[in-house]
């Protein structure tokens, strides 16, 4: 079974732009979760989506947002791009949200704002 | 405040040797906790996963301990190996509703021959 992915790869934006990422869970996993990475915070939380609803979100800014399709696979986008954007940005899937099921880490998308 | 924090913040062993990693948490009401390894450049992969009634669980070198009472968790690697240098990232979830998910900042590990 194929494994979470997640595009593009590597992405470098400059101040102002914005962005688009995207994230394909494993198959048959309806739950995806976003996750921000830097050196010195770690992962923190950004949003969760079930059945194209958002179910929890993080506490980031309003430039962070995202979606679920109807085939559980989500985008996150973020607006009028900063310098502290720059960060690894996870995906996780996990066959249905909540504590008790197991989340499935992508590689990340790694993005760099000059 | 719900924490977790993680020691030591990096650690270099030579090859073949044991190793303790460290973490404590202040989450409450705690569910369960979690150690994942992140090799470089890769996203995070699980390695176990316990709830408040385990005390240790093992995945092949790997066995990670629970003491819910102090709260503290301990991840063992032993005999290591060149590929067990990683971040290893100690997880924390609570029970509420939110199903909220507290993350420490990881122990860097380097393995050297």
């Amino acid at each position: 079974k194929a494994g979470v992915t997640q595009t593009p790869r590597y992405l470098i934006k400059t101040r102002g732009q914005q962005v688009t990422l995207s994230c394909s869970p494993i198959s048959g996993h309806r739950s995806v979760s976003w996750y921000q990475q830097t050196p010195g915070q770690g992962l923190q939380f950004l949003f969760e989506y079930f059945s194209e609803t958002q179910r929890n979100k993080g506490n980031f800014p309003g430039r962070f947002s995202g979606r679920q399709f109807s085939n559980s696979r989500s985008e996150m986008n973020v607006s009028t791009l900063e310098l502290g954007d720059s960060a690894l940005y996870l995906c996780a899937s996990s066959l249905n949200p909540g504590r008790s099921y197991e989340q499935y880490f992508g590689p990340g998308t790694r993005l760099t704002v000059t | 405040k719900n924490q977790v924090e993680q020691s030591p913040q990096s650690l270099i062993i030579l090859e073949g040797k044991n190793c303790t990693l460290q973490c404590n948490y202040t989450v409450s009401p705690f569910s369960n906790l979690r150690w994942y390894k992140q090799d470089t450049g890769r996203g995070p992969v699980s390695l176990t996963i316990m709830t408040f009634s385990e005390n240790t669980k093992s995945n092949g070198r790997y066995t990670a301990t629970l003491d819910a009472d102090t709260k503290q968790s301990s991840l063992h690697i032993t005999a290591s190996q060149l590929s067990d240098s990683a971040s290893y990232i100690c997880v924390v979830s609570d029970q509420t509703g939110a199903n909220n998910l507290f993350f420490g900042t990881g122990t860097r590990l380097t393995v050297i021959p």
